[in-house]
């Protein structure tokens, strides 16, 4: 069965530290995996995409890594802000012809000042 | 500006009143889909649409049914609505195929509460 975890569930850290979210999947076959943000009641919105030849991916403070043989993908944030605060949700693409994707249930991550 | 929108915002309704929520976009976007949300259980799909008269089901379309008669609109229909449909439902949009990354554009959301 196609699914994708994400740990932690929450995470609680204070402005202008480190931090890094996990998605485990077990999604075949692979397209590819993007990491969304979304901030409270709003829509998700795509932070970076990651294919199967990429390991890492920077997008400012976001730096995103895939390794295809463990099925893991990371989103390390750097300088955390205020405005981070919100869910992260990974989201497995299957295949390259129709859209099927696969979502994790998210990480929220609150940044407190 | 490429947008997706989505209406209404906020609804509040009771049970078993007929109830629509609109969805358009403006890119141009032959995929379209609805999803729900609710707490712990992440995004969940409801209905698709990969074009025009083209719609499928998802992982939960029970208590919905969708159209798509044109290319930008994609309405999601409560015929008899219930409270476990109380929910905050994103419609979203992309190009579909190999030629695309498949990135969905969502909308801001609809919270729907049905009494």
């Amino acid at each position: 069965k196609n699914q994708v975890e994400q740990s932690p569930q929450s995470l609680i850290i204070l402005e202008g530290k480190n931090c890094t979210l996990q998605c485990n999947y077990t999604v075949s076959p692979f397209s590819n995996l993007r990491w969304y943000k979304q901030d409270t009641g709003r829509g998700p919105v795509s932070l970076t995409i990651m294919t199967f030849s990429e390991n890492t991916k920077s997008n400012g403070r976001y730096t995103a890594t895939l390794d295809a043989d463990t099925k893991q993908s990371s989103l390390h944030i750097t300088a955390s802000q205020l405005s981070d605060s919100a869910s992260y949700i990974c989201v497995v693409r299957v295949d390259n012809y129709g859209q099927n994707f696969v979502f994790g249930p998210g990480t929220r991550l609150s940044v407190l000042p | 500006e490429a947008q997706v929108t989505q209406n209404p915002r906020y609804l509040i309704t009771v049970t078993g009143k007929k109830l629509t929520v609109t969805c358009s976009q403006n890119m141009n976007h032959e995929y379209m889909s609805w999803y729900r949300q609710d707490p712990g259980l992440g995004l969940r799909q409801i209905y698709y649409s990969m074009n025009v008269e083209v719609t499928d089901k998802g992982d939960v379309p029970e208590g919905y049914k969708v159209s798509r008669k044109e290319k930008r609109n994609f309405p999601l229909i409560l015929e008899s609505p219930s409270p476990n449909q109380t929910s905050l439902y994103f419609c979203a949009s992309s190009f579909p195929g190999t030629r695309n990354t498949g990135e969905l554009f969502f909308g801001e959301g609809s919270r729907l509460t049905v009494l």
